[in-house]
């Protein structure tokens, strides 16, 4: 599983843009790049899945460049209810397991 | 939206008894995962079930843990003899395939003392 290193921590106002960068630099060619999020005391939530370039949902946008050593998560507009822990996860889709690091807590304020 | 639904939300239990963790996965999936949290810690793999049996597991499921799927639609976690340092948040997670995203539910808090 490819190493992930990313901030511990974040703040951003509401109603801005927030980027959250994490490096992978060993990622594997069967990698994919995971995003999850996690309120206090509840289970993670998928949010989003790339591999290369760019992907969009309701929810997030990730972007992963060509040379895929980092990647990404851009959350649009955030709010009050967006303050949570975000992991970022390299690994083989077809893995039955997950490694979670210690994630990037996010607080919004006000 | 579908969920994965766990019970009790909260169980409290003395060191050496054993508990049973319970878990409702989404109905179409076909992959099971248990999870652990210890306050303050990574979220961690324990184990993971497929075709009624364990595909993987970590060093953290050792004989102590066991795994079973009764009934065709409940995932249950055993711990034979509870430790102290077995206390923790304890997710259970679904997913249609290996290749899609996992659904977590919102956890058993088992605190053993």
């Amino acid at each position: 599983l490819a190493k992930t290193t990313q901030p511990i921590s974040m703040d951003s106002y509401e109603g801005q843009e927030v980027n959250i960068t994490c490096s992978h630099n060993n990622i594997a060619t069967n990698d994919y790049i995971t995003w999850y999020q996690q309120f206090p005391s509840q289970g993670p939530r998928f949010i989003i899945q790339g591999y290369k370039t760019k992907v969009t949902n309701e929810v997030a946008s990730l972007f992963i460049p060509a040379d895929r050593k980092s990647s990404t998560l851009s959350l649009p507009r955030v709010s009050l209810s967006d303050t949570a822990v975000y992991y970022c996860l390299v690994g083989d889709r077809g893995a039955n397991n997950l490694f979670f690091g210690t994630g990037t807590r996010l607080t919004v304020i006000p | 939206e579908p969920e994965v639904t766990q019970t009790p939300s909260h169980q409290v239990t003395q060191m050496g008894q054993e508990v049973i963790l319970r878990c409702v996965p989404i109905s179409n999936h076909l992959y099971f995962y248990w999870y652990r949290q210890i306050l303050g810690q990574k979220v961690e793999f324990l184990v993971s079930f497929y075709n009624n049996e364990i595909s993987e597991k970590s060093e953290i499921f050792d004989d102590q843990f066991s795994v079973e799927r009764p009934d065709g639609s409940n995932f249950t976690l055993k711990i034979r003899s509870t430790k102290l340092e077995d206390s923790a948040m304890y997710f259970c997670a679904s997913s249609e395939g290996a290749l899609y995203g996992y659904t977590f539910g919102s956890g058993t808090r088992l605190t053993v003392v």
